[in-house]
């Protein structure tokens, strides 16, 4: 257990709607990583938080947007959703200046 | 900018087989580089890692040296067990404050008995 918790496991859902993907990092953590695994595109860094902030930007679509709120979960939304969308997503957090990633366990999307 | 690359997959092999998974990367000064695994239906997890040049990195059997004249950070294996099948991501970051992490595309290992 690595102590990132994600809701929900799975999900499935529509072409065109809305969902958003839960997470709540290790206590302590302040930085929080948002990363999108797809079969044909391999990891791709979405996003990163650092105590509420966006730190720093990846591949992430215009209609994906996320947040990290006061008590440092943080929740990826994801709209206008297409069939590509379709993925694993993986949130991870770390320890400050360690360089280690501890990361979730997925949120399976299945946009049918 | 700072950027990983690794030996392209999927690689297979008996069991008891030597493993080189190879990464080298793309950076100025002295990163941090990291091996991560994944394990079928998990999330990665952090394998080994090595802060500083000439510094080997090792964890269950594995081992990795970071090689600054090669740019180099290859992940090694005397005898793999069925166990290893996963996919291995080698990864690169700054340990500084709110730093960013440079992921490989990811080399799948399957070990066949």
């Amino acid at each position: 257990d690595s102590g990132v918790t994600q809701t929900p496991k799975h999900l499935i859902t529509a072409t065109g709607q809305r969902v958003t993907l839960r997470c709540s990092p290790r206590s302590g953590d302040l930085s929080v990583y948002w990363y999108q695994q797809s079969l044909d595109q391999g990891l791709q860094f979405l996003i990163q938080y650092y105590n509420g902030e966006e730190r720093a930007k990846g591949n992430i679509l215009e209609r994906f947007s996320a947040q990290q709120f006061p008590d440092l979960h943080s929740e990826l939304n994801l709209s206008s959703l297409e069939l590509g969308d379709s993925a694993l997503y993986f949130c991870a957090s770390s320890v400050e200046n360690t360089g280690e990633l501890f990361f979730g366990e997925g949120s399976r999307l299945t946009v049918l | 900018g700072d950027s990983v690359t690794q030996m392209e997959g999927p690689v297979t092999l008996s069991e008891e087989a030597f493993l080189t998974i190879n990464c080298t990367y793309t950076a100025t000064g002295y990163p941090s580089l990291f091996w991560y695994v994944q394990y079928p239906g998990e999330g990665l997890q952090l394998l080994l890692k090595a802060t500083k040049a000439d510094d080997k990195g090792s964890n269950k059997g594995f081992e990795a040296t970071y090689r600054k004249e090669t740019t180099s950070f290859h992940l090694e294996k005397g005898s793999v067990q069925v166990s290893d099948s996963a996919v291995y991501f080698c990864a690169l970051t700054r340990l500084r404050t709110g730093n960013q992490f440079y992921f490989g595309t990811g080399t799948s290992l399957t070990v066949i008995p």
